[in-house]
């Protein structure tokens, strides 16, 4: 157990629909992460918040938002979402967030677009 | 823009041998080299990491090694088992920014 919570773990919605993801990060850690991972693909970085700001952007769609709120726990907003959409998204915790420290990665949540 | 390329996609080993794994990054400011393994169904997790400042290291039965100078590193599982099937990925961080850049990962199979 990583210590860093996702849910949900399933989540099934239509084409241009708008679905919400959420992340607890292993208490203490002030950087979380967002990837998104397709079908035996690799891992696609989209996006960094580190004590409530955004640091990095990766490939984020426009369609796509994300904030980490006071408490630390993060959300990805997926909106306007189309079958190539389906995935799963990874959230990860770190301590700092400076690049050079261990990710906790949590279990994912599986987003299926039909 | 900067890139990790990673190889082979595939490797299946028998079960006992050595597997190794091999990353190419191309930004000579990177100094930090983790490996993650992600197993079915679940997130990644660092099983290893170098820094810059050493050329090997070592923990059991698994290995990182880097040589700065042809900006490679690899990966190396000896005696392999079967709870070591998995996809592996290496990464390495980009001195200007905060991101980690990934291989696009290698799925190991072990075979009894």
């Amino acid at each position: 157990d990583s210590g860093v919570t996702q849910t949900p773990k399933h989540l099934i919605t239509a084409t241009g629909q708008r679905v919400t993801l959420r992340c607890s990060p292993r208490s203490g850690d002030l950087s979380v992460y967002w990837y998104q991972q397709s079908l035996d693909q690799g891992l696609q970085f989209l996006i960094q918040y580190y004590n409530g700001e955004e640091r990095a952007k990766g490939n984020i769609l426009e369609r796509f938002s994300a904030q980490q709120f006071p408490d630390l726990h993060s959300e990805l907003n997926l909106s306007s979402l189309e079958l190539g959409d389906s995935a799963l998204y990874f959230c990860a915790s770190s301590v700092f967030g400076g690049g050079t420290g261990e990710l906790f990665f949590g279990e994912g949540s599986r987003l299926t677009v039909l | 823009g900067e890139n990790v390329e990673q190889h082979p996609s595939t490797l299946s080993v028998q079960e006992g041998d050595s597997a190794v794994i091999k990353c190419t990054y191309s930004d000579s400011a990177s100094n930090y080299f983790p490996w993650y393994k992600q197993e079915l169904g679940k997130g990644p997790q660092l099983i290893i990491d170098i820094r810059s400042n050493v050329g090997e290291k070592k923990d059991q039965r698994i290995a990182v090694t880097l040589n700065k100078t042809a900006k490679h590193f690899s990966l190396h599982i000896t005696e392999t088992q079967p709870e070591d099937s998995a996809v592996y990925f290496c990464a390495t961080n980009m001195d200007s920014n905060y991101q980690l850049i990934w291989g696009a990962g290698t799925k190991l199979i072990i075979k009894p």
